[in-house]
């Protein structure tokens, strides 16, 4: 069975302090690990898709890296607009999963002025 | 181009009670996802529609939980004789067969 974990649950950064979510997974033929932003009261943010081991995408002031076991969220030089849930998924290789989702619990980030 | 749209946003219902949420995937996206977001469980997969088939309901809770896609776009998810623990939001996503899923607004649904 898929897992993934997520930590911290909670992450309270100042403003310009950069810092890393992580994301630990188990599975079975990883097709791809997705990092996505949640703001209360809505619907999931997609932000990132890794599909390799070593494989880094980057967008504004967060970069996502991946490896066989884990991936990590890089947030550089946060501001508070980047205050939000971030959630972690994978989607298994295998030909019955038909592509869905295992999300993590999320890593709650609040960014302080 | 419009995103994935969801309705009704909010969705009070007394125990015992059937309910029907809506999805409008987003144009050309034959994959269509449903999930459940609860309080302590996270994001939970519920049904997988590829077209206008479900190959994937390995996520439904229950008998009391179906869903149908008509045209390969609108799709219904409806909850029969509501009970509490029903209470959750409820979100669909579509993608480009497996590629990224792009979620709606999702619905609230309460049960008293």
């Amino acid at each position: 069975e898929d897992q993934v974990t997520q930590s911290p649950e909670a992450l309270r950064l100042q403003e310009g302090e950069s810092s890393s979510l992580n994301c630990s997974y188990t599975v079975s033929g990883l097709r791809g690990l997705f990092w996505y932003r949640q703001d209360p009261g809505k619907g999931p943010e997609f932000l990132f898709t890794l599909y390799s081991a070593g494989e880094e995408k980057e967008k504004e002031r967060l970069k996502a890296t991946l490896t066989k076991k884990e991936s990590f969220l890089h947030i550089t030089a946060p501001k508070p607009e980047d205050s939000a849930t971030y959630l972690c998924a994978v989607q298994h290789a295998g030909g019955t999963s038909y592509g869905k989702l295992t999300f993590g619990q999320g890593t709650i980030l609040t960014v302080h002025p | 181009g419009a995103g994935v749209s969801q309705s009704p946003s909010n969705k009070v219902t007394e125990k015992g009670k059937d309910v029907e949420l809506r999805c409008d995937p987003i144009s050309g996206h034959t994959a269509l996802y449903w999930y459940r977001q609860s309080l302590g469980q996270g994001l939970e997969f519920l049904i997988y529609f590829q077209g206008n088939s479900a190959p994937d309901k390995s996520g439904l809770p229950s008998d009391r939980f179906s869903a149908e896609r008509t045209g390969g776009s609108v799709s219904t998810l409806t909850i029969q004789r509501t009970q509490q623990e029903d209470s959750a939001v409820y979100l669909c996503a579509s993608s480009q067969t497996r590629s990224e899923q792009y979620f709606g607004p999702g619905t609230r649904l309460t049960v008293t």
